[in-house]
């Protein structure tokens, strides 16, 4: 069955470290890749997405992913994390071919100490 | 793990008709569920939030008396599309987040085509 996981469930890192989370999917086929955001008492938004070219893709905030697609991987990075980073990430693919189906990883909850 | 189904994955209705897409939690109680939509290419786009028992709040833009929501229990949400029109051709994802102590994860469908003829 096609899936989507995201390794980290609960990361804690404090400002300007590193930040990488990662996402794996399960699919043969050509994907269309997002990662969204939820802050705080917020909805959903969107971080970057990649459907086609670059596969080093620069998203707001500083975030950005890159498609390995020999690894079916389009893990999120950003070099410095702030306080206001703190949030769930959620990784998601959608199968080229298919205007139905959009599957979801499980989310990351980012926290961030000051 | 919690599972999110919603139904149909896909629908073709005539305009003028009314269609009705399902939000469910299989194993947990959902307090809160949302609804989006997706336009081709672009992210999702939220529509209304709503909780279990109470009316659903809707995002500005979105007609109320058009996208009928109903959350009548903590395992249901469904979204009307009523008197349908080809413009509201579009995939609709729910999400759902339980009750609870602390922290609840989020859970998403795996979305709803719609197409109006």
């Amino acid at each position: 069955a096609q899936s989507v996981s995201q390794h980290n469930h609960h990361v804690i890192l404090s400002e300007a470290a590193s930040l990488e989370l990662g996402c794996n999917y399960s699919y043969g086929g050509t994907v269309n890749l997002f990662w969204y955001v939820q802050y705080p008492g917020q909805h959903l938004q969107l971080l970057l997405k990649y459907f086609s070219g670059d596969p080093l893709v620069k998203g707001i905030k500083g975030f950005e992913a890159e498609f390995i697609k020999s690894k079916f991987s389009f893990n999120l990075r950003k070099p410095s994390v702030q306080w206001s980073d703190t949030a769930e990430y959620f990784c998601a693919v959608n199968p080229s071919n298919r205007d139905d189906k959009i599957i979801f990883g499980k989310g990351t909850r980012l926290h961030i100490l000051p | 793990g919690a599972v999110v189904s919603q139904h149909p994955s896909r629908v073709i209705c005539k305009s003028g008709t009314s269609v009705k897409i399902e939000c469910r939690s299989l194993d947990f109680q959902a307090t809160t569920m949302f609804w989006y939509r997706q336009f081709p290419k672009k992210s999702l786009m939220l529509m209304a939030t709503s909780n279990e028992g109470s009316k659903a709040t809707y995002e500005q833009g979105v007609e109320k008396d058009k996208f009928l929501i109903n959350h009548a229990s903590l395992t249901l949400s469904t979204l009307t599309v009523t008197s349908a029109h080809p413009e509201d051709s579009s995939f609709y994802i729910c999400s759902a987040r339980g009750s609870g102590q602390g922290y609840s994860p989020l859970h998403f469908g795996n979305g709803t085509r719609l197409t109006v003829t």
